[in-house]
């Protein structure tokens, strides 16, 4: 089945800061998905970026699906930008996520 | 307006216990399913439903049957508890257009503690 590794596994910031997420993934995929999941557990859609850019405020992501990689970027990071991102690749009719990404915004 | 809720949010029993948790999703979406996030917060799919008929069953112990009176709606009932299926339990939806699949919505998760 497909494999989806996250990086880092944590990363801690100060407010303000900018920061990248990883996640590559072992086959070819109809579907991509970031999510974000907050301190009180709730899964907030980021983006469904199967290829391409897209921009939501702060965040951006971008997939290059040819080479099996997507990236989430977070600027001028905020304490509530805090929780835990996971991509999640769909193959075969089905989300398979990645373990995720733990981000610690300092004040 | 919630897009798909969950009932119970919290759900404690004990052992042995037999335990239903209830989903339902206003988006008229075609496709719905059901996800376990374990306590290393480790997401993985359970099932998954496309109008009432199930498409994907996850090796998932048969004490877990889902089921979907119609499509809005995906049950799910667990039948003699044990401690491992203590986690949180996610339901979701999506509308899925021939082989291109929709973004998935989840709801707020039921968190299940067996005791």
């Amino acid at each position: 089945g497909i494999q989806v590794e996250q990086s880092p596994p944590d990363l801690i910031l100060q407010e303000g800061a900018n920061s990248t997420l990883r996640c590559n993934f072992s086959d070819s995929v109809n579907n991509l998905q970031w999510f974000h999941q907050n301190p009180w557990g709730q899964l907030i859609n980021l983006f469904y970026i199967p290829s391409g850019t897209k921009q939501n405020g702060r965040l951006s992501a971008t997939t290059v699906a040819t080479e099996r990689y997507s990236l989430l970027y977070i600027s001028s990071s905020q304490t509530t930008d805090s929780g835990v991102y996971f991509c999640a690749v769909e193959g075969a009719q089905k989300l398979v996520f990645g373990q995720g990404t733990r981000l610690t915004i300092n004040p | 307006d919630t897009a798909v809720s969950q009932t119970p949010k919290y759900l404690v029993t004990q052992m042995g216990n037999d335990k239903s948790i209830k989903c339902e999703q206003n988006l008229g979406h075609d496709t719905m399913y059901w996800y376990k996030q374990d306590s290393k917060k480790f997401l993985k799919i359970m099932f998954s439903y496309n109008n009432k008929e199930l498409i994907i069953n996850e090796t998932v112990p048969n004490r877990f049957s889902p089921k979907s009176p119609d499509k809005a709606h995906l049950n799910l009932h667990i039948n003699s508890l044990e401690l491992g299926d203590s986690a949180v339990y996610f339901c979701a939806s999506s509308q899925d257009f021939g082989l291109r699949p929709g973004t998935q919505y989840f709801g707020p998760g039921t968190r299940l503690l067996v005791l």
